[in-house]
């Protein structure tokens, strides 16, 4: 079965504290695994998109890396903006599953205290 | 350009009530779906259309209805609404989902059933 487990829950830091959050996955066949941000009461906004593993996307203070069974989404210096919930999902391949679908996981809320 | 459009932003039904959810895009997007959250579960679809007359069931179709009448426009309706599906929902759509389904979201529908 298809799953996405995000570690932890969530992530209280200090304003500078780096850190990395964790996405395990299980899917018969990768398209694409994704980061979204959401703030609260928002909808979820794009940040990244990894192919393959080996692949790694960065974007300000974040970095978003793949392997073959987990990403994870490092954190450098985080400021109090970045806090929100970052939200991982898998996008199976079209020629298992020809529909779109994403699989999220359940998300960690991230904190940053000044 | 606006986006993913959802309406209203808050509604509260009594069981058994039907109601419809909005969303419309401006993007000419070919896909449009629906998501469901709930806490510690992560978004779920529910409903999801590849194009203009053409819907098809997600992982929670049940109590749910849709139609795809024209590209901008992805209603949802609840039939005969339960508690059970009190949630916040999102619509959502990307310009390619054959490929690797970048997804844009509306700022989501809260919904309460008593």
């Amino acid at each position: 079965e298809d799953q996405v487990t995000q570690s932890p829950e969530a992530l209280r830091l200090q304003e500078g504290e780096s850190s990395s959050l964790n996405c395990s996955y299980t899917v018969s066949g990768l398209r694409g695994l994704f980061w979204y941000r959401q703030d609260p009461g928002k909808g979820p906004e794009f940040l990244f998109t990894l192919y393959s593993a080996g692949e790694e996307k960065e974007k300000e203070r974040l970095k978003a890396t793949l392997t073959k069974k987990e990403s994870f989404l490092h954190i450098t210096a985080p400021k109090p903006e970045d806090s929100a919930t970052y939200l991982c999902a898998v996008q199976p391949s079209p020629y298992l599953s020809n529909t779109g679908k994403l699989i999220f996981g359940q998300g960690t809320t991230l904190q940053v205290k000044p | 350009n606006a986006g993913v459009t959802q309406t209203p932003k808050f509604q509260v039904l009594k069981t058994g009530q039907s109601m419809t959810l909005q969303c419309a895009q401006d993007m000419n997007h070919e896909y449009m779906s629906w998501y469901r959250q709930d806490p510690g579960m992560g978004l779920r679809l529910i409903h999801y259309s590849v194009g203009a007359g053409i819907t098809d069931q997600g992982e929670v179709p049940n109590g749910y209805n849709v139609s795809r009448s024209t590209t901008e426009d992805f209603p949802l309706r609840l039939l005969s609404a339960a508690p059970s599906q009190t949630s916040v929902y999102f619509c959502a759509s990307s310009y390619s989902w054959s490929g690797a389904n970048v997804l844009t979201f509306g700022a989501g529908s809260r919904l309460t059933v008593l």
